[in-house]
Parts: C-alpha cells; structure tokens; sequence
C-alpha cells in the first residue's frame, strides 16, 4: 500500500519555465490538497480538491493551477516558475476535510 | 497575522520523561485541533486531534489538553521515547471550516535525549 506518492522528489528549474508536480493516492480518499512549507513556515494551503473534477483556491494560489480528472490524481502545475516559488510542496489526501495522509514531499529550487 | 502560535521552536527532553508542547490561538472561532508530527524528509503524519467540546484527548502515549478560555493547547508524551524525535506541528479550524479552513503553527522541534 503506497498511500500517497508524490513525483518528482527534487527538481531544479529557471526562472519562466514551467512544470508539474504530481500527485497519487491508493486509499480513494476524495479529498486532496497541495501545500508548500516554507523554511520557518507552517504549512500553506495551495489549492485543494473535494472530489474528482473539482478543484478550489487554498491561501496562497497565485502562481500555481490544478486538475483533478482522474479521483486518485492531483495535478500542480506551475506555469511560469518564480524564486518565490522555491518551497517544499507537500501533497495530502484525506476522506475528511482536515489532511490526514502526506507524500513525502518535493523539494524545488528556482534559480 | 499568525493565528497560530508555536512559541518553542525547539524543544530538549529526556528518554522517559514527559515532553509538554505547547499551542497558542488568538482565532476563538477555532474549535477543532491537530497535531502532526514530521520527520526529516518525510511528509506529515496526523497525530491526535480534539474538538472544543473536549478539554482532554488520549492516544496511548499522547495526550491533548485544551483550555478554551487561554486559547491554549498542549501535546503531552509519556514517557518519551527516541522515536518522538521530530518536529510537530499545530493546526486549527474554524466552527464549519471546510478543507481550506486548517492554519498551522511554524513547529516545533523535539530532540529527545537518551
């Protein structure tokens, strides 16, 4: 049972290209969510998502788009990556609507 | 404005002792609470939780006491063991918060000591 499985672990981008985490979860959980953690930071709410098919705005969305098509993938993408955006992400699923199980996270650096 | 406040960012204890971490709010439309616990290079993993009914939530070795009226809870860890080595993490929602409804505090780490 992998749980949630997040690709890639560690990525290195420049400025203005683009990419896209993804996310995967085995447990059929409804609810998905991405955050970022910050050196010193809590965990911030990216986007999230309710269900297959839909997707909302977290606290910090800016920069950043979503899909969920199918129910055990979440999608992140970044379409014009910025310095700001050097983070750790974290995916998370839950059958509720407080985050219950992680990936393990995908460090990235913009240079 | 950080509504959520863990004031330690480190904490040291010793094998077989309590470890006591600490949670501050200032939101008092928060009514439930979570702790999760993470370790380096790992993801999250939820710990305990307890609604505002409550002032007290046992897991076997964990316990979370809430005092409303301070706007404070606590995780306690009896008796501490290596394995609690990590940095945890307090998170807090609001009466009918939905999933976009969690804050978290910044951390705390724990080193347990043998």
């Amino acid at each position: 049972n992998a749980g949630v499985t997040q690709t890639p672990k560690f990525r290195v981008l420049k400025t203005g290209q683009s990419m896209t985490l993804l996310c995967a979860q085995d447990m059929n959980h409804e609810y998905m969510y991405w955050y970022r953690q910050d050196p010193g930071m809590g965990l911030r709410l990216i986007h999230y998502s309710v269900g297959e098919g839909t997707t909302a705005k977290g606290e910090v969305p800016d920069g950043y788009n979503v899909s969920r098509l199918k129910k055990q993938n979440f999608l992140l993408g970044l379409e014009s990556a910025a310095p700001s955006q050097t983070s750790v992400y974290f995916c998370a699923s839950s059958y509720s609507s407080y985050p219950g199980h992680f990936g393990d996270g995908t460090r990235l650096s913009i240079l | 404005d950080q509504q959520v406040k863990q004031n330690s960012p480190s904490l040291s204890v010793q094998e077989g002792r309590i470890s006591i971490l600490n949670c501050d709010y200032t939101n008092s439309m928060f009514d439930y609470f979570l702790w999760y616990k993470k370790y380096p290079a790992e993801g999250p993993t939820f710990l305990i939780s307890i609604s505002s009914i409550k002032d007290k939530n046992e897991d076997g070795r964990f316990t979370v006491f809430l005092n409303k009226s301070a706007k404070h809870l606590s995780l306690h860890i009896v008796p501490s063991q290596p394995g609690d080595s990590a940095v945890y993490f307090c998170a807090a929602s609001e009466v009918g918060g939905g999933a976009d409804g969690l804050t978290f505090g910044k951390g705390t780490h724990l080193i347990i000591q043998p």
